[in-house]
Order: C-alpha cells, then structure tokens, then sequence
C-alpha cells in the first residue's frame, strides 16, 4: 500500500541550527500539507502545496519556514533557526485532489536545545 | 478557526458504547475523523461530504449535519484497540485545508 515517507524520524538539534524535514508524498497525489503537533496538543496546520507552490499557510509558517519541492517529488520543510517552542512532532500529508482523505506520514520529531 | 470537540476525555470499559461531537462556526463542505495512536500519526476513519449523511466502518459510525455544521462520532461496542486520540477535522466550502480539533482522548479498559 503506498504511504508518505518521512525522514528523519527524529533530529535533536540546538537552538539556533536549521533543520531540514524530507517527504516523499504519494506520487500520483496533488495536495500536500505539513502540520505540526507539540507534545499532547492539536495537529496545527502549517503550510499547503499544489501546483509547485505554496497555497496556502497559517500565521505559525513565518519567515523562519519556508517549504521546497527541490526534485519534483521531495518535499521539504526547513526552520531557519530553530528555537525551543519549535520542537514538535511534524506531519506530512497529501492527498489525491483537493478534498478527500489526508495520508500522513509518520512524523519527525524535532527536539530543540 | 479551529473546531471544538467534545468530550476531552472518555474512558469506557469493553463493549460500552461513545459519541464524540465536533462543531464549527463556519459552514462546513466535509468533515473527516482521524484517530491516533501514542506517538503515532492520524489515520484516517472516515469522510463525510453531505448534510445528515452518516457513514460507517465496522462499529464505528458518524453523523454530519451540515445546517446545524456538526458532526458526531459513534463508537459502539468499543474494543481495547480502539483506544486514542480522536480528531475531527473540518474544511469549509472553497478551503481545501482541514483544521483539526484539539481532540478527544478514548481509553478503553479491560
């Protein structure tokens, strides 16, 4: 069954440090999403991409994120410099059109120091 | 906007039965409900598209009334696997964004 992949699954890193979050969404979908989850909360919404750019994003995915699709099938989603509030389970998903049922990935786990 | 679920909380012993309410303030095109495992990602349950349309999945069951922009969650006689966190997630008409709840806790005792 084809499924969205994440990696990695978990980085710890120091305040300060950028990271790099890599998706591989399921190759015939259109819609991708990442959301963010801190530790016991909701799933929060970050950003949307369709069409080779960004659709959409919430007021959390300011000029510290920013989210590339370097080779057409990747996903990334990088924080510039991290700080501590940003460590958080973080979710891929896409989906095949614009409604429909959401496939998450397995999340990274980023912890920061 | 985020919707509000309802209960927080709910913990059943085998073979009781649950309801878990999520509503909106705006109007809503779909409602979906995803559970999820202790460090594990959402899956996906069920999608409901149309007013007062219910569906279901083996015990599990849901409601969507679109005038009243609710939707409720049904779990009848609950097995130990069906233990987690419940989302709703909510997308309203011309948004192709689902914004989740903050999410219902189910355990499920022996």
């Amino acid at each position: 069954e084809p499924e969205v992949t994440q990696t990695p699954s978990h980085q710890v890193t120091q305040m300060g440090q950028e990271v790099i979050l890599r998706c591989v969404p399921i190759s015939n979908h259109l819609y991708f999403y990442w959301y963010r989850q801190i530790l016991g909360q909701k799933v929060e919404f970050l950003v949307s991409f369709y069409n080779n750019e960004i659709s959409e994003k919430s007021e959390i995915f300011d000029d510290q994120f920013s989210v590339e699709r370097p080779d057409g099938s990747n996903f990334t989603l990088k924080i510039r410099s991290t700080k501590l509030e940003d460590s958080a389970m973080y979710f891929c998903a896409s989906r095949v059109q614009g409604t429909g049922e959401l496939f998450f990935g397995e999340g990274s786990r980023l912890t920061v120091l | 906007q985020q919707p509000v679920q309802s209960p927080q909380a709910v913990i059943l012993r085998e073979g009781e039965d649950a309801v878990i309410n999520c509503s909106s303030s705006k109007a809503l095109y779909s409602v979906h409900w995803y559970r999820q495992k202790h460090g594990e990602a959402p899956v996906f349950l069920m999608i409901l598209l149309k007013g007062g349309e219910q569906k279901g999945h083996e015990k599990i069951s849901a409601s969507f009334n679109e005038k009243k922009q609710q939707s409720s969650l049904y779990l009848t006689a609950s097995q130990l696997s069906y233990s987690g966190t419940y989302f709703c997630g909510t997308e309203p008409g011309g948004s192709y964004i689902p914004t989740f709840g903050r999410g219902t806790s189910l355990i499920v005792h022996p």
